[in-house]
């Protein structure tokens, strides 16, 4: 069975600077799509970026990117200039099959002025 | 810009109601996800549904049903509530492999 593993519970980040989020992930399969999903304390989750396991080239939006280690199974997303609306839990998720996504348990971001 | 609306934000109910929980999506997205949250576990999927009228179960469907009668429309049936089953619900639409767009979730209390 695939597993998500976010090995951080909560991380700390001061306005303006740069925090990484960790996720591995364990998968025999060869093709798949990786998530990260933002989910602020007013709930409503929603999804900051995605990278196709195909694609070498690291996705980004905006502040937003991600380092994704294939060989490793490792998919960590970047925040830089960190803002007070990131605050957030953070999800990672992988997906082999349509509609069977694995989430990791989340990362609770706290953002200090 | 609403596009996954979930009927209600808090349910309270007793063991042994049959509670419905509805899910609205406009986007016409063929695949519609019934999640639930619970706090140290992450998301875990219930059902799914790719089409109307079909339907897979996920990674905990015991004690749950669901319904895809309208491409837009997909309810969570809990037949026989039961405490255990005191969670966050979230409702999901998407296209092909991407879970795209969140309900706001509907927390839901069984008594």
């Amino acid at each position: 069975a695939q597993t998500v593993t976010q090995s951080q519970p909560e991380m700390s980040v001061q306005e303006a600077e740069t925090v990484t989020l960790s996720c591995t992930y364990d998968t025999s399969e060869s093709d798949y799509y990786l998530f990260w999903y933002k989910q602020p304390p007013s709930r409503q989750m929603i999804l900051v970026i995605r990278q196709e396991a195909y694609k070498q080239q690291n996705a980004t939006e905006n502040r937003f990117s991600v380092n994704f280690q294939k060989a490793a199974k490792s998919f960590s997303l970047k925040i830089s200039d960190s803002q007070l609306g990131d605050a957030a839990m953070y999800f990672c998720a992988y997906t082999a099959n349509a509609g069977k996504s694995t989430f990791g348990d989340g990362t609770t971001l706290t953002v200090k002025p | 810009d609403v596009k996954v609306t979930q009927s209600s934000r808090y349910l309270v109910k007793r063991t042994g109601e049959k509670v419905f929980l509805e899910c609205v999506q406009d986007m016409d997205h063929e695949n519609m996800f019934w999640y639930r949250q619970d706090p140290g576990l992450g998301l875990r999927l219930i059902y799914f549904s790719y089409d109307v009228k079909m339907k897979e179960k996920g990674d905990i469907p015991e004690g749950y049903s669901v319904s895809r009668e309208k491409k837009e429309r997909f309810s969570l049936i809990l037949e026989s509530a039961s405490t255990n089953q005191t969670s966050m619900y979230l409702c999901a639409s998407g296209e092909g492999r991407i879970v795209q767009y969140f309900g706001a979730g509907t927390r839901l209390s069984v008594l």
